[in-house]
């Protein structure tokens, strides 16, 4: 069953504790992201990688950080620098970087800041 | 810098209205611009691209580079189409190549 798998669904963390996001995908994507989604807010790019050891910065990476060392994973660290990291956080891929591409998307991650 | 905006948080309408949703954009350049819907307790996913020019569930999307608009259109409503609706933009070129920018999102509630 090919598609983006994100985990956990549901994540708790403590303040001043790092914590990571997983993000796989077994669709050979080149392209892959990852966005918050806050209410009223929409979909923010944190960081993306268009190839394997190779990644930038969104619009609000901030407090994260990522790593791209194999084609199948992305995982997202947010780490205890980021002030308001209770969101949902998106995972994408894409084939390539080309503008008509379409993007395929995990089911999300709920981080809660306890 | 690209922007995508959509001006509505909110949008209701009642089943076999017409239905507007409204996406303006900055880009300078060609833009390929997208619509992608997420349904209740269910995956982000695309709705249709300009590209294609295609109609899908009975919507259409027309690229209107004098006005920078991509608005989404349907002329009657249904309740299944309700949804959360994004308007989004790849950057095919210049240093954030490969960056893809979605906008705030649209509530679409159709109301029976």
């Amino acid at each position: 069953d090919g598609g983006i798998t994100q985990s956990p669904k549901y994540l708790f963390r403590k303040e001043g504790q790092n914590v990571t996001l997983s993000c796989e995908q077994n669709l050979n994507h080149d392209a892959m992201y990852w966005y918050r989604q806050d209410p009223g807010q929409g979909l923010r790019l944190i960081y993306y990688s268009q190839i394997v050891n190779d990644f930038q910065k969104g619009d609000i990476a901030e407090g994260y950080s990522v790593s791209r060392e194999k084609k199948e994973s992305f995982p997202l660290t947010v780490t205890s620098a980021q002030k308001n990291p209770t969101a949902f956080y998106l995972c994408a891929s894409r084939t390539g970087t080309g503008a008509g591409t379409e993007a395929f998307f995990g089911q999300g991650t709920r981080l809660t800041v306890v | 810098a690209q922007r995508v905006t959509q001006p509505e948080k909110l949008l209701s309408v009642f089943k076999g209205a017409p239905v507007e949703l409204k996406c303006n954009y900055s880009y300078s350049g060609s833009p390929e611009l997208f619509w992608y819907v997420q349904y209740s307790r269910q995956r982000l996913q695309l709705l249709l691209r300009h590209i294609s020019r295609e109609s899908i569930k009975g919507f259409t999307a027309d690229l209107n580079k004098g006005e920078t608009s991509f608005h989404l259109k349907k002329p009657f409503a249904q309740e299944e189409d309700s949804a959360m609706y994004y308007c989004a933009l790849p950057n095919a070129g210049g240093t954030s190549y490969g960056k893809l920018t979605f906008g705030q999102g649209t509530i679409l509630t159709v109301h029976p």
